[in-house]
């Protein structure tokens, strides 16, 4: 069971939009429609931003969006704020349980 | 307000055992379950497994069943997450989550328990 696989890290100025992916395979990120999201800043705990794909809980931002094509999720934050960098991770159902992405480091420039 | 709290850091030798707690409030405790996620130091996150306060269901991820114990006390709204004997590899932070009757995120989080296994 390895991780999925999530860019590094991007960048983006604020007021722009970036786009983070997340590839799993047909056993988890494609074989379900429970891909979920969290923001992380450092020394603090996980924050969910997105559930079931694109379902944002309240309180979040519509800046934030989720989509899913195949075996491969994506996050889109828009009109980036100094505020939104942070780790960001995936994660997906499979087989009972769970798994996560390897994060992103988000910097806004 | 759904809170989670855990319990305070803990330093141990090798070897030794440990269990560390997560306390939750201000929701129906019986209806959700509660999942446990490890982070390496300077590292990303893990699933470890997640148990259901109703009937105590337990599940593990493929890579922790064996190396941990889920369980709960819902007498006291309690999980807990344990350890018989400590490996300096066991050092990490560890958070408590709550996941809905659908088990499939995390939609509150405990402040996390860091654990150092140290000799």
């Amino acid at each position: 069971q390895s991780a999925l696989t999530q860019p590094a890290s991007v960048s983006g100025s604020p007021g722009q939009s970036i786009t983070i992916s997340c590839t799993g395979t047909s056993s988890d990120v494609g074989g379900y429609d429970y891909v979920s999201w969290y923001q992380q800043h450092p020394g603090k705990a996980p924050k969910l931003m997105i559930f079931d794909v694109s379902n944002r809980p309240s309180g979040v931002s519509n800046r934030f969006s989720g989509s899913k094509s195949g075996n491969t999720a994506s996050l889109t934050i828009s009109g980036l704020q100094a505020e939104d960098e942070a780790d960001y991770y995936c994660s997906s159902y499979t087989s009972s349980t769970g798994i996560f992405g390897g994060g992103t480091k988000l910097t806004v420039l | 307000e759904v809170q989670l709290v855990q319990s305070g850091a803990e330093v141990k030798k090798p070897g030794e055992s440990l269990k560390i707690s997560c306390k939750g409030s201000g929701y129906i405790f019986t209806s959700y379950w509660i999942g446990w996620v490890r982070q390496m130091p300077g590292k990303g996150l893990e699933w470890m497994g997640l148990i259901y306060l109703g009937d105590s269901d337990t599940r593990y991820s493929p890579s922790f069943q064996g190396q941990v114990t889920i369980s709960a006390d819902k007498s006291i709204n309690t999980a807990y997450l344990q350890w018989s004997s400590l490996k300096a590899s066991d050092t990490a932070m560890y958070y408590c989550a709550r996941l809905p009757l659908a088990p499939y995120h995390f939609d509150y989080w405990g402040q996390g328990t860091l654990v150092t296994v140290s000799s």
